[in-house]
């Protein structure tokens, strides 16, 4: 049961190149969700799922897109990296309950530096 | 909306000194609450939660009460240890609707021996 897997583990870009954050998941969770995590501003939602085919936006959306088409998989694109995507995202799942409170498993991080 | 707020660090203790780290929360109803622990190098771990007032979460010796008078999750250890250095995140879940979960900004915790 390998959890949240998150790839790259680095990554470096230049201004203007796009690229994808690779997360997938192995636990049937329905919600899926992406942060960015930079000092002083703690995590940051940029956007969620809560089921294949459904996708939201969170605080901090510009310059990103998602697609979920399958349960396990939540790609995150960058359109046209900007300095100010420099961060570390991390990919986080759980499974949806009526209950609420149910506990958000996260990857290991993607370290971004765009120059 | 939904907000937490976490007392700023850093906080540097001793090893077995007492520790409290302050959060406070605004949301309607009764949100659900967690502290969340992330160790160096890696994502964040769930500590511990509660889902309805007066419920007190604990684990690893971390205890935090849902305080719904003062709206405050208050994250204390009797007695912490070199291995608790790591930063803690404070967070809720809105009652009912949204499935987000809204995180404060992190304490960083250092303990020395």
């Amino acid at each position: 049961n390998a959890g949240v897997t998150q790839t790259p583990k680095f990554q470096v870009l230049k201004t203007g190149q796009s690229m994808t954050l690779q997360c997938a998941q192995d636990m049937n969770h329905e919600y899926m969700s992406w942060y960015r995590q930079d000092p002083g501003m703690g995590l940051r939602l940029i956007h969620y799922s809560v089921g294949a085919g459904i996708t939201d936006q969170g605080e901090v959306p510009n310059g990103y897109n998602v697609s979920r088409s399958t349960t396990e998989d939540f790609p995150l694109r960058l359109l046209s990296a900007a300095p100010s995507q420099t961060s570390v995202y991390f990919c986080a799942s759980r499974a949806v309950s009526t209950l609420g409170g149910e506990k958000l498993f996260f990857g290991s991080g993607t370290q971004l530096s765009v120059l | 909306g939904n907000s937490v707020t976490q007392m700023e660090g850093p906080v540097t203790l001793s090893e077995e000194a007492f520790l409290t780290i302050n959060c406070t929360y605004t949301a309607t109803g009764y949100p659900s609450l967690f502290w969340y622990v992330q160790y160096p190098g890696e994502g964040l771990q769930l500590l511990l939660k509660a889902t309805k007032a007066d419920d007190k979460g604990s684990n690893k010796g971390f205890e935090a009460t849902y305080r719904k008078e003062t709206t405050s999750f208050h994250l204390e250890k009797g007695s912490v240890q070199v291995s608790d250095s790591a930063v803690y995140f404070c967070a809720l879940k809105a009652q009912g609707g949204s499935e987000k979960l809204v995180f404060g900004k992190g304490t960083k915790l250092t303990v020395n021996p």
